[in-house]
């Protein structure tokens, strides 16, 4: 059975460095891309970026780029998202999913539970 | 990079009734548009991917189609269980990009 397992709950203030986690299990970490998408209360989904496990191979959203990190363990079968200087803004769901691809076309098959993240002072 | 817009961005219906939300890109992206349900409080899940493959589980009664840039996501005959808000995405070329979600409501 395919899992994403997300770490839990996060608060933290300004400026402080965070990362958050996804461990996989039930298929081959190696093999799929991992997606990182943010949930900002109330909103809606915004993609963040992929990663590819086999060789840490980032894809970043220019929205994103530069303010977060991902990152991949493979003898743990883990992604992580970190930042280095957490904003108020930065307050949201974050969720890491699987990246099915077949045929040319790719989608999220596999989805964790969800990491909340509160920054405030 | 490759904007999605949604149409409309909530809607009001009946248990039973036919609902077609739409998905515009702003280039073409045929046929890689994927469409997302994600209930209150729930984690996302797809239902559509490729335009038009159901995704293995999801009802029959949910179906997709479009080319080019335009997209629909249609419900045939809505349940209780299908009200929420749903999302396209595309997978063209990254970076990807969901739309900004319809909320399907209860009338």
């Amino acid at each position: 059975e395919v899992q994403l397992v997300q770490s839990g709950a996060e608060v933290k203030k300004p400026g402080e460095s965070l990362k958050i986690s996804c461990k996989v299990s039930g298929y081959s970490f190696t093999s799929y891309w991992i997606g990182w998408v943010r949930q900002m209360p109330g909103k809606g989904l915004e993609w963040m970026g992929i990663i590819y496990p086999g060789d840490s191979d980032p894809r970043y959203s220019p929205s994103f780029h530069g303010q977060i990190t991902f990152s991949a363990d493979k003898s743990v079968s883990t992604a992580y998202l970190q930042w280095s200087s957490l904003k108020a803004s930065d307050s949201a769901m974050y969720y890491c999913a699987r990246q099915y691809c077949g045929g040319g076309s790719c989608h999220f098959d596999y989805w964790g539970q969800g990491t909340l993240v509160t920054v405030s002072s | 990079d490759i904007q999605l817009t949604q149409s409309p961005s909530s809607l009001s219906a009946s248990v039973g009734d036919r609902v077609t939300i739409t998905c515009r890109a702003s280039q073409t992206i045929s046929p890689y548009l994927n469409w997302y349900q994600q209930q209150p409080g729930k984690v996302p899940k797809v239902v559509i991917y490729a335009a038009s493959s159901l995704a293995s589980g999801v009802p029959s009664r949910f179906s997709g189609r479009g080319s080019g840039t335009d997209f629909t996501l249609t419900i045939s005959s809505l349940q209780p269980e299908d009200f929420g808000t749903y999302f396209c995405e595309h997978s063209y070329s990254t970076p990807y990009a969901f739309g900004q979600g319809t909320k399907l409501e209860i009338k």
